[in-house]
């Protein structure tokens, strides 16, 4: 049973650039929720689909947008790529259970803006 | 500041020591979690809390939620090597899927 799968790794990127995150969710989870993780410090929550729809979002910029497909896969793009946006982005999903949410994080793609 | 305050941020011990990692809330949580992390890599799920007072155990890590769920503990007999990494908690405050994390805590285990 696959996990979550995140594309690309790694990627550079120039300022003022746009770039496309990847994620696949695990088998049977329709939920997928995006972080952000600044070296040194714990993920932050950028938003959450769920149905095709951003349902959550934490407090990033509009250049944070998102994207939910019928197949559950979702994307993140960033617009104007800025230095502070040099991060590891995690994919989680979920699905909503009797017990809350469980969560599978995906290995992540690391972005360096140069 | 930090919604969820862990300590210490850094620990180093010899291997076979036991540790201790606290997570602090200042308010009620419904759900808390505990992942460890290899630097640069996704989240390894340990352990979810829910009820006030419940206890976890997986191998040799076991986790704690007081009874007031606001702080819980990460606890981890004679470390190994292996449990090297970063340790991180998370809260998901009202059940809605969105985590909040702790700043993480990096352990280092020295053989």
């Amino acid at each position: 049973d696959a996990g979550v799968t995140q594309s690309p790794t790694h990627l550079i990127k120039t300022r003022g650039q746009q770039v496309t995150l990847r994620c696949s969710p695990k088998s049977g989870h329709d939920t997928v929720s995006w972080y952000q993780q600044a070296l040194g410090q714990g993920p932050q929550f950028i938003f959450q689909y769920y149905e095709e729809e951003e349902r959550q979002r934490g407090n990033f910029p509009d250049r944070f947008s998102g994207h939910q497909f019928p197949n559950y896969s979702s994307e993140l793009n960033v617009n104007a790529l800025l230095l502070g946006d040099s991060a590891l982005y995690l994919c989680a999903s979920s699905s909503v259970g009797w017990q809350g949410y469980g969560y599978t994080f995906g290995s992540g793609t690391r972005l360096t803006v140069v | 500041s930090q919604e969820l305050e862990q300590s210490p941020q850094s620990l180093i011990v010899q291997e076979g020591k036991n540790l201790t990692i606290n997570c602090t809330s200042s308010k009620t949580l419904y759900g808390l979690y505990w992942y460890k992390q290899k630097y640069g890599e996704g989240l390894i799920f340990l352990m979810m809390l829910q009820k006030g007072g419940e206890e976890k155990s997986h191998e040799k890590i076991t986790a704690k939620l007081d009874e007031k769920k606001q702080q819980s503990s990460l606890h981890i007999t004679a470390s190994q090597p292996s449990h090297a990494g970063i340790y991180l908690c998370g809260a998901d405050r009202w059940n809605t899927g969105k985590l909040i994390f702790g700043q993480g805590t990096t352990l280092q285990v020295k053989p």
